[in-house]
């Protein structure tokens, strides 16, 4: 069973557009929800993360909106860019627990 | 290079061979996770452990796959009588400490069964 259900599968955006990924998840006792940015032969990298004491978080062009009534979180990349071509992740962890459960990524393509 | 460090990038076995993985923490790091990632699909939890102590196994198969972070050295995920269906990206990541804490990623081992 997916623990965090991500979608869309696959996004294309214009260079300087927004870019809107989501995720949901059912339990409740998930305490911390980064995101991971993956290229090509690379591994995860750490994008930005929240926890649910906060509906929002900005990390430059990067934010991430957490509702946690809906038990939704979204990643919005402003202004984006070619750069920004790769697939990213959502994930969540318990607050008591050991391991990441990710979602099943979105494959960003920008274009210019 | 003070990240997660993996190796071989790359590796290729038989069906019946057995494969080993490695893996070094970031530096101060004593935390470290494994985990499997097949094509099209998200990272899948498979082993935690600390310093000499497996702390949670629960995502790994039972029979065939094994792992270990010794005192000295490397945390090594091995793989005996490897099969078709082992071929896929092996993960290690690492964190200062337990719990809902960053986990920071290594490039991974690509595992390739002939």
């Amino acid at each position: 069973q997916q623990q965090v259900k991500q979608s869309p599968q696959s996004l294309i955006v214009q260079k300087g557009g927004i870019s809107i990924i989501n995720c949901a998840y059912e339990n409740t006792a998930f305490d911390y929800f980064p995101w991971y940015q993956q290229f090509p032969g690379k591994g995860p990298a750490l994008l930005i993360a929240i926890r649910p004491d906060v509906s929002e978080k900005k990390e430059g062009r990067f934010t991430i909106s957490f509702n946690k009534s809906a038990k939704q979180f979204s990643l919005h990349i402003m202004d984006s860019q070619p750069g920004d071509s790769a697939t990213y992740f959502c994930a969540a962890i318990r607050s008591t627990g050991n391991q990441f459960y990710f979602g099943t990524g979105t494959s960003l393509t920008v274009i210019p | 290079n003070a990240g997660v460090m993996q190796n071989p990038r790359h590796l290729v076995r038989r069906r019946g061979q057995e494969a080993r993985l490695r893996c070094s923490p970031m530096k101060g790091h004593s935390h470290v996770y494994w985990y499997r990632q097949l094509p099209e699909e998200g990272l899948k939890f498979m082993v935690y452990l600390q310093k000499e102590n497996i702390i949670d196994e629960s995502g790994m198969p039972k029979e065939r796959f094994s792992a270990e972070f010794p005192k000295e050295g490397p945390s090594i995920l091995r793989i005996q009588q490897v099969v078709r269906g082992d071929s896929a990206a092996y993960f290690c990541a690492s964190s200062l400490t337990g719990g809902p804490q960053p986990q920071h990623f290594g490039d991974g081992t690509r595992l390739s069964i002939l």
